[in-house]
């Protein structure tokens, strides 16, 4: 069975700072995606970033990288300038591919906290 | 805007009682999906459905209800079978593209605890 884990329940960053969030997941298929999503106090999860396996560039939105190491099976989150508005639950997830939708699986999330 | 709703926002359950959570999405995706989060833990999915008038079952389908009658609905039913349903709940939804997986774009939850 697929799993994901976050090994670092909290984090904190200092404002303008970058910090780095781990996640390593456990899975025997080679199509597959992860997402990692941000859970404000609001508590709606919202998409950061998307990452295909099959793809070997890492992808970027904005202040918002992933470090994706296939063969290590690890997918970190790097915030680079952090703000007061990143401060929140990240939950690192993993999808297997082929276009199955259902069974998003979730680590347990990192609570991050950024310091003005 | 497009997005997805939820409702109620808090739910209250009495023992023995079944309640039933809303979902709605004016996104035009095809499937849709309901989670569970308890304190200190990631989401578990509880069904699914990739369209209308068809689901499955996630990791923890036991004690629940769905139906999909039309797009744009997933209700959940919280039974009284199911022993533990203080949790918050998410529903989310994403566009059905074989062989390419989209994102999944969630509610604001709805919070149901027991009377």
């Amino acid at each position: 069975a697929q799993t994901v884990t976050q090994s670092q329940p909290e984090m904190s960053v200092q404002e303008a700072e970058t910090v780095t969030l781990s996640c390593t997941y456990d899975t025997s298929e080679s199509d597959y995606y992860l997402f990692w999503y941000k859970q404000p106090p609001s508590r709606q999860m919202i998409l950061v970033i998307r990452q295909e396996a099959y793809k070997q560039q890492n992808a970027t939105e904005n202040r918002f990288s992933v470090n994706f190491q296939k063969a290590a099976k690890s997918f970190s989150l790097k915030i680079s300038d952090s703000q007061l508005g990143d401060a929140a639950m990240y939950f690192c997830a993993y999808q297997k591919g082929g276009g199955s939708q259902g069974n998003l699986i979730f680590g347990k999330g990192t609570k991050l906290s950024v310091k003005p | 805007d497009g997005g997805i709703t939820q409702s109620p926002k808090y739910l209250f359950r009495k023992e023995g009682q079944n309640v039933t959570l809303s979902c709605e999405q004016n996104l035009n995706h095809d499937a849709m999906y309901w989670y569970r989060q308890d304190p200190g833990q990631g989401l578990r999915l509880i069904y699914y459905s990739q369209i209308v008038n068809d689901f499955q079952k996630g990791d923890i389908a036991e004690g629940y209800s769905v139906s999909r009658e039309k797009k744009e609905s997933f209700p959940l039913t919280v039974t009284s079978a199911q022993k533990n349903p203080t949790a918050f709940y998410l529903c989310a939804s994403s566009i059905n593209q074989v062989m390419d997986n989209q994102p999944q774009h969630f509610g604001d939850g709805t919070r149901l605890s027991i009377l």
